[in-house]
């Protein structure tokens, strides 16, 4: 199975700084990876699909790229209600695998 | 607007049996992957199953093969997950999840609590 390895585990940053998120495979998954957002007690949103298209509805402060073995999740101007954990999620293959999961909490 | 209901959790004990059960509207049901992902108390995110749209490919992952079942009803745009025998470790909410390559859609989660 793919592994794949999200860092940092958790951030602090405060309202309006750059936030970026790294996920790293453990072998090459084309662009084949989305990112989620996910808040305490609700379901897993996509935000980020073919690791750099934005999923209809998402503000445009997110963004992905990347491509092989290293994607990132940059979100340009944190705003309140982005605090949450974000996932990757590769998609090149069975079994699917999530990363571990980042938690961005405020400064 | 889509929607995606999850049905069947509960408390069942080591070695139990439990059926979920996911009810889709407002998007073509028969056109997507659907998938169970699972989450433990204050862990992060796990796949569990796909099923292709025309029910032709399934997958699991290993951690439930052979115990868990995934299936599906176009006709009655729904999806099941049949859970046999049970073990503390698959405590965990489980999310229904539609997409095309990616789960797009999701469900709000039943919890599902494996305990004597």
């Amino acid at each position: 199975a793919i592994q794949m390895t999200q860092s940092p585990s958790s951030l602090s940053a405060s309202v309006g700084d750059r936030v970026t998120i790294t996920c790293r495979a453990s072998q090459g998954i084309r662009s084949d990876l989305g990112w989620y957002q996910q808040k305490p007690g609700k379901a897993p949103k996509l935000l980020i699909y073919a690791a750099s298209s934005l999923q209809s509805g998402v503000p445009s402060r997110f963004s992905g790229s990347g491509s092989g073995t290293y994607f990132t999740l940059t979100i340009s101007s944190l705003q309140p209600e982005d605090f949450a954990t974000y996932y990757c999620l590769q998609d090149y293959n069975y079994p699917r695998t999530f990363g571990q999961g980042t938690k961005v909490e405020i400064k | 607007e889509v929607q995606l209901v999850e049905s069947g959790g509960g408390l069942v004990q080591p070695g139990g049996s439990l059926r979920l059960s996911c009810a889709a509207s407002g998007f073509a049901f028969s056109s997507y992957y659907m998938n169970w992902v699972r989450q433990a108390p204050g862990k992060g995110l796990e796949w569990v199953s796909s099923i292709s749209s025309s029910d032709t490919t399934i997958y699991y992952a290993d951690s439930v093969k052979g115990r868990f079942t995934i299936s599906r009803d176009n006709a009655k745009n729904s999806l099941s997950l049949q859970m046999k025998s049970l073990r503390d470790e698959d405590t965990a909410v489980y999310y229904c999840a539609a997409g095309r390559l990616l789960p797009a859609f999701w469900g709000q989660g039943t919890l599902v609590t494996v305990s004597s």
